[in-house]
Formats: structure tokens, C-alpha cells, sequence
């Protein structure tokens, strides 16, 4: 199984700050990452995919890099709205596998 | 649009078999590379994959689970149909059904539906 590794588990900053996200595959994937948004209660949210492509509708200050084995996902400016836990996900072979989880908070 | 919707008990007891259903629209699962998959995040713990159905009937399973779960699918009405034996108290998580689209290479993961609470416990 391939194993995916993220970091921190969890961060606080301030409205308008810009945070990344790491998560290192434990082999290479090419660029079949995903990242996903998950609030309380609710669906989770597709807003990256093959590593660095936005989902459609998702505002431009979600971002995310990387190939093989290292990525990362930035949010830009840091909105009230994007308190939630955020997950990378490799999906060039089953088992799909995911990163532990970031819990976005704000200070 | 695009929608996926788990339902099911919320509560089993030790040893009983759970059947959830996922009931999805906006696709349709004759289409040729959709699947529909089942994953699951006990507390506090990291999203885990289970299973997963192809357009064509062919089933995938998580290999330490392989032995109790059974997926199905019903085109005529849009549902698929996971069933897991002798439940467990770890077994105690939301579970989600989600749309996959099976590429020439990987399997994108593009929705995801609301979970359902499953808690095992006498």
C-alpha cells in the first residue's frame, strides 16, 4: 500500500496569512494527488487534483504542487470560511490511501 | 449534479451484519470507468478505504477487510449496497460512499457523499 505522509495535524493563523500544507507519498505517484476540504457535517469537497489542478468553482487562493513523492497544497489568504480539516489523497493505485488530516484553525 | 447519499442503521450490535446503501444521481453506473466506492473514518483516526464497484461488476477490496465486506450495485435504481460481517466495536465510524472515475491510469476521486454514523456497541 502506498502511504501517505502529512503535515503539521494541525495549524492556527491569522485572516489573510498564507499556510502550506505538506504530504510525502511513500513512492512515487506521478501526479495523482488529490486534495479535499472536510467541515462538520458535511460532504467532503474535491479542490485539487492531479496534484496542482483547481476543481471548478473553487476560489483561486487554494493551490497545491508536486510530483512523485512530495506535494504540497497553500492557501494563499487565509479566510474565515476555510476553518476545516484538509486531506491529500493518492490515487494512481487501490488501495486509495490518504494523509492523516490538517486541522486549519484561526487565531 | 452530482450527488451520493449514505444510509443505514446508526447503531449495530457486536457480530451482526451491517447493509448500508448509497443511493447517487447525476451518473449513471453503466457508464463505462464509473465506479462507486465506500471509505470510512473511525474516530480520530485516518480516512480508510474499503471497497469499491466498477461499470462492469468488477469489485475491489481492502485486503484486511476482504473477507467481510460484499458491494453490489442496482443500475435500475441508482444504488449501491455495501454489506460488512461480524461487526466490531472498532468498526464504529462515518462511512462514505463516493463517485470514482477509473482513468486510463489511477482512479479520480471526484465526490464525495455525506457520511453515515455507525456505531457498534451492545
Amino acid at each position: 500500500d502506498i502511504q501517505m505522509t502529512q503535515s503539521p495535524s494541525s495549524l492556527s493563523a491569522s485572516v489573510g496569512d498564507r499556510l502550506t500544507i505538506t504530504c510525502q507519498a511513500s513512492q512515487d505517484i506521478s501526479n495523482f494527488l488529490s486534495w479535499f476540504q472536510e467541515k462538520p457535517g458535511k460532504a467532503p469537497k474535491l479542490l485539487i487534483y492531479g496534484a496542482s489542478n483547481l476543481q471548478t468553482g473553487v476560489p483561486s487562493r487554494f493551490s497545491g504542487s508536486g510530483s512523485a513523492t512530495d506535494f504540497s497544497f497553500t492557501i494563499s489568504s487565509l479566510q474565515p470560511e476555510d476553518v476545516a480539516t484538509y486531506y491529500c489523497q493518492q490515487y494512481d493505485d487501490l488501495p486509495l490511501t490518504f494523509g492523516g488530516g490538517t486541522k486549519v484553525e484561526i487565531k | 449534479q452530482v450527488t451520493l447519499r449514505a444510509s443505514g442503521p446508526a447503531l449495530v450490535k457486536p457480530t451482526e451484519t451491517l447493509t448500508l446503501t448509497c443511493a447517487f444521481s447525476g451518473f449513471s453506473l453503466n457508464t463505462r470507468g464509473m465506479c462507486v466506492t465506500w471509505i470510512r473514518q473511525s474516530p480520530g483516526k485516518a480516512l480508510e478505504w474499503l471497497t469499491l464497484i466498477d461499470w462492469n461488476d468488477n469489485t475491489y477490496h481492502n485486503t484486511s477487510l476482504r473477507t467481510r465486506l460484499t458491494i453490489s450495485k442496482d443500475t435500475s435504481r441508482n444504488q449501491v449496497v455495501l454489506t460488512m460481517t461480524n461487526m466490531d466495536p472498532v468498526d464504529t465510524a462515518t462511512y462514505y460512499c463516493t463517485r470514482i472515475k477509473r482513468e486510463p491510469r489511477g482512479w479520480y476521486l471526484d465526490y464525495w457523499g455525506q457520511g453515515t454514523l455507525v456505531t457498534v456497541s451492545s
